[in-house]
């Protein structure tokens, strides 16, 4: 049982440079969210789709695009990466209708520095 | 503004002591959530609190929600060096015009259990 898988799991970036992250999740969940935590901080919600076909903006979407791929994959991308997208990132996913019944499942994360 | 308030947000104990982890929250929620993080992993979800008065328990851990108190309880009974790690509380804003399963995070309340 994968659960949910992000790619990847280590990167070094430059400032300016651009990356996407991917996420996929095998629970056939309706809902999926990108997440940065940052040291002694909670997680914050970037973006999220609650169901394929749409996205929203979260709590910190400056700087992030996302894409919903299909049902099974959500990808985070940062088009012109900052110091301050140092982060360490994590994507989730759940059911959708009766999300709020069940837990988020998150992934084991992203570990992003930008020099 | 949202808050979410985790208190203490550092706690050292001793293996065999008791202790309570508080949660506050800013918003009307009656659904809450705990999870646990083990450095440099992922979330692991423990607790899933729907209702005023709920109280769920788990091993040596166990959580309570109070929506009228905006409180929820994360109680540790006869601490062991395993459950050394992050807890978070997690609130639904759903009732505040998020979407369905947005949450907000508290900051953490890093537990050491020592010998």
């Amino acid at each position: 049982n994968a659960g949910v898988t992000q790619t990847p799991k280590f990167q070094v970036l430059k400032t300016g440079q651009s990356m996407t992250l991917q996420c996929a999740q095998d629970m056939n969940h309706n809902s999926m969210y990108w997440y940065r935590q940052d040291p002694g901080m909670g997680l914050r919600l970037i973006y999220y789709s609650a169901s394929e076909g749409t996205t929203d903006k979260g709590e910190v979407p400056n700087g992030y695009n996302v894409s919903r791929l299909n049902k099974r994959e959500f990808s985070l991308r940062l088009e012109s990466a900052a110091p301050s997208q140092t982060s360490v990132y994590f994507c989730a996913s759940s059911e959708g209708r009766t999300t709020w019944q069940q837990p988020q499942h998150f992934g084991d994360g992203t570990r992003l520095s930008i020099l | 503004e949202l808050k979410v308030e985790q208190n203490p947000l550092f706690l050292s104990m001793q293996e065999g002591k008791n202790y309570t982890i508080y949660c506050n929250y800013s918003t009307t929620s009656d659904r809450l959530y705990w999870y646990r993080q083990d450095p440099g992993k992922s979330l692991e979800s423990l607790f899933v609190l729907l209702s005023n008065g709920a109280v769920k328990q788990e091993g040596r851990l166990m959580a309570s929600l109070d929506t009228k108190a905006r409180l929820s309880t994360l109680h540790i009974t006869a601490a062991v060096h395993d459950l050394s790690a992050t807890y978070f509380c997690a609130v639904d804003i759903k009732n505040y015009g998020g979407s369905q399963g947005n949450l907000i995070f508290g900051k953490g309340t890093k537990l050491s259990v020592k010998p």
